[in-house]
């Protein structure tokens, strides 16, 4: 079946960087475009960016340009988030998404689990 | 931009519910989607392209629309339907996606 598995909860410093790793499996990981949503502590759902596994191209909400980095190893079917400059208001769940592409386009048809980002001194 | 109403549905087990997504511009009826999120839990979809479903979403959950305003509707609710509505646009140029800010569907 498809899956998400992604690293475990972070803890870091105002002005740090997170990495957060998401491994796929049970689908040909080229095939499927990969989101990265987020969501604040008893807030809404917010786009990050988009990286297309294929390629390594990436697009970004203009709120993360320049201090998001999307990345991916094909070798592991595995992606990658990079957030740089960590404030505390980037506390949040992570989440790694599956884009539906050709199955349900325009939208996101599985999700990670998350992984928690806290921002803390 | 995405809105949605109302905040909070306040219903009973069998009743059914009616969500609203309203977009501040005529948009792809391809572009629209929905999930639902349970407390503690990752979203899941439950719509795609403004009325799709995927495999194994259950067919009381139902989408229509068209233009600007969309709507998510339950035909009778069950008691794990009781979760937070996200309704999800992409637009394109540059690429990207944006949800609304949700509809908290609770027992009554």
């Amino acid at each position: 079946q498809v899956q998400l598995v992604q690293s475990g909860a972070e803890v870091k410093k105002p002005g740090a960087s997170v990495k957060v790793s998401c491994k796929a499996s049970g689908y040909i990981f080229s095939d499927y475009y990969m989101q990265w949503v987020r969501q604040a502590p008893g807030q809404g759902l917010e786009w990050m960016g988009r990286i297309t596994p294929r390629t390594g191209d990436t697009d970004f909400a203009q709120k993360f340009q320049g201090r998001v980095t999307m990345t991916r190893d094909t070798s592991i079917n595995t992606i990658y988030m990079d957030l740089r400059s960590l404030r505390y208001d980037d506390t949040a769940v992570y989440y790694c998404v599956r884009d539906g592409t050709s199955d349900t386009p325009y939208a996101f048809d599985v999700w990670g689990p998350g992984t928690m980002v806290t921002v803390s001194s | 931009v995405l809105t949605q109403s109302p905040g909070t549905l306040s219903l009973s087990p069998g009743e059914r519910a009616t969500l609203s997504c309203r977009a501040s511009q005529s948009v792809g009826s391809t572009y629209l989607a929905w999930c639902q999120q349970k407390p503690g839990q990752a979203p899941r979809l439950l719509i795609y392209g403004a009325y799709w479903r995927p495999t194994g979403i259950p067919d009381r959950f139902s989408g229509s629309g068209s233009g600007t305003d969309f709507t998510l509707t339950i035909s009778r609710l069950e008691p794990e339907d009781f979760a937070v509505y996200y309704c999800q646009l992409y637009i394109d140029s540059p690429p990207r996606w944006t949800f609304g800010q949700g509809t908290k569907v609770e027992i009554k």
